[in-house]
């Protein structure tokens, strides 16, 4: 089975922080990718990966950046939080095509 | 602007019955579909896909339908169970050259309730 492995489920942070999320995978895929989920808006693609050290944005890049060092890690950074960045994070990677894709439990995060 | 519409945010149906999900696209270089299931604090799960050269794709419960030409496909469930309850976010990508390797388009979702 592909494990998708998000270091934090709950968070608070205050605004204005630095906040790392960190996810691992164990099925030596490709792509990684990061979205958001926000009630009524859906599944939001913020960045995506598909190789070390190479990353593309996604829709909703702004206050975000990315780190992928090693192929099983993608980090998502956010440089200085804000409260319209609460929201469920969600981690997920894929092999390639076709283009399914697995998710990791998600991370909540809330900015105070 | 969406690419992938899931038009009902909701969906109410009694156990045993058929519960029909919609989805609808508008770019026509899309060729593969899928469906996600998602409880609430769980990441989603993938649950059925579609290739465009099928129209129909079934596993157990679960059947996918997909019409090209109305760039539109749905999800059924029969018969629907309470445990059934959660949103469904269907999804779609781009194969071939010039695909973004990988990258999904999601839909909003659509929750579903199952009532007993």
């Amino acid at each position: 089975d592909v494990k998708v492995t998000q270091s934090s489920r709950y968070l608070v942070k205050r605004t204005g922080e630095k906040v790392f999320l960190e996810c691992v995978q164990d099925m030596d895929h490709e792509n990684m990718f990061w979205y958001r989920q926000d009630p009524g808006l859906g599944l939001r693609l913020i960045y995506f990966s598909y190789d070390v050290k190479m990353k593309e944005k996604g829709d909703i890049p702004e206050g975000y950046s990315v780190s992928r060092e090693k192929k099983e890690r993608f980090s998502l950074i956010l440089e200085s939080a804000s409260t319209n960045q609460t929201s469920m994070y969600l981690c997920a990677s894929s092999l390639g095509q076709p283009n399914t894709i697995y998710f990791g439990e998600g991370s909540w995060l809330t900015v105070v | 602007d969406q690419q992938v519409k899931q038009n009902s945010p909701s969906l109410s149906v009694q156990e045993g019955r058929i519960s029909i999900l919609n989805c609808d696209y508008t770019n026509s270089m899309f060729d593969y579909f899928l469906w996600y299931k998602k409880y609430p604090a769980e990441g989603p799960t993938f649950l059925i896909s579609i290739s465009s050269i099928k129209d129909k794709n079934e596993d157990g419960r679960f059947t996918v339908f997909l019409n090209k030409s109305a760039k539109h496909l749905s999800l059924h469930i029969v018969p629907s169970q309470p445990g059934d309850s959660a949103v469904y976010f269907c999804a779609a990508s781009k194969v071939g050259r010039g695909s973004t390797l990988g990258r999904l388009y999601f839909g909003r979702g659509t929750q579903l309730t199952v009532w007993p």
